[in-house]
């Protein structure tokens, strides 16, 4: 069975710092493309980052580049997200989530982690 | 950046209807769009890719149409668990997914 367990979620002071990580289970990790998607409490998805099979290639969205930072430990079969300079539009459940294939959707998701950005 | 656009933002049905929902974009994303599905609490769930394939375990009320600009998912037979939130996404700009807003089930 497919398992994607995010944690490291946590209250956090704007300018602040945070990493997310992603347990993954069930599946060959280092075969899939990841990405990290967020929601604010009460709106909609928004993609955040993906990362390549061998973690050498990665995009963000325009409202986290140069802040963010996606990372992948294949032998771990963990996903990584680094969080600098918070803002409080940054409040969301993270979610981890693996492409079906490449240039795929996400057909796997994890739970969601929450990250609140707040004084 | 593709803007993609749902309609409607609510729709309040009865268990047992025909519902049909709407998913626009601003430019030809081809057949390069999927539905998800979104309960309270939970984590979105694959509904349809390549705007009309269902997922693994998507029961055969969901159907998916479309192409070009302008997609449907139509929900056959209501059951109340469909009840969720129901995005759309496109990923024609792969790896830079864009997502509608959502249309959110409620009961009549």
């Amino acid at each position: 069975e497919v398992q994607l367990v995010e944690s490291g979620g946590a209250l956090v002071q704007p300018g602040g710092s945070l990493r997310l990580s992603c347990a993954a289970s069930g599946f060959t990790f280092s075969s899939f493309e990841m990405n990290w998607v967020r929601q604010a409490p009460g709106k909609g998805l928004e993609w955040v980052s993906f990362i390549g099979t061998t973690g050498s290639t990665t995009y963000y969205a325009d409202s986290v580049e140069g802040r963010f930072t996606i990372s992948r430990d294949n032998a771990k079969n963990s996903l990584y997200l680094q969080m600098n300079s918070l803002r409080v539009e940054d409040t969301a459940v993270y979610y981890c989530a693996r492409e079906r294939a490449s240039g795929s959707p996400l057909d796997y998701w994890g739970q969601g982690t929450l990250v609140t950005v707040s004084s | 950046e593709i803007v993609v656009t749902q309609s409607p933002v609510t729709l309040s049905v009865s268990p047992g209807e025909r519902v049909t929902l709407s998913c626009r974009a601003s430019q030809s994303v081809s057949s390069h769009l999927a539905w998800y599905q979104q309960k309270p609490g939970q984590a979105p769930r694959l509904l349809i890719y390549g705007a009309s394939t269902r997922a693994t375990g998507i029961p055969a009320r969901f159907v998916g149409s479309g192409s070009g600009t302008e997609f449907t998912l139509t929900i056959s037979s209501l059951q109340s668990e469909d009840l969720a939130v129901y995005y759309c996404q496109q990923y024609n700009k792969w790896p830079m997914y864009t997502f509608g807003q959502g249309t959110k089930l409620e009961i009549k």
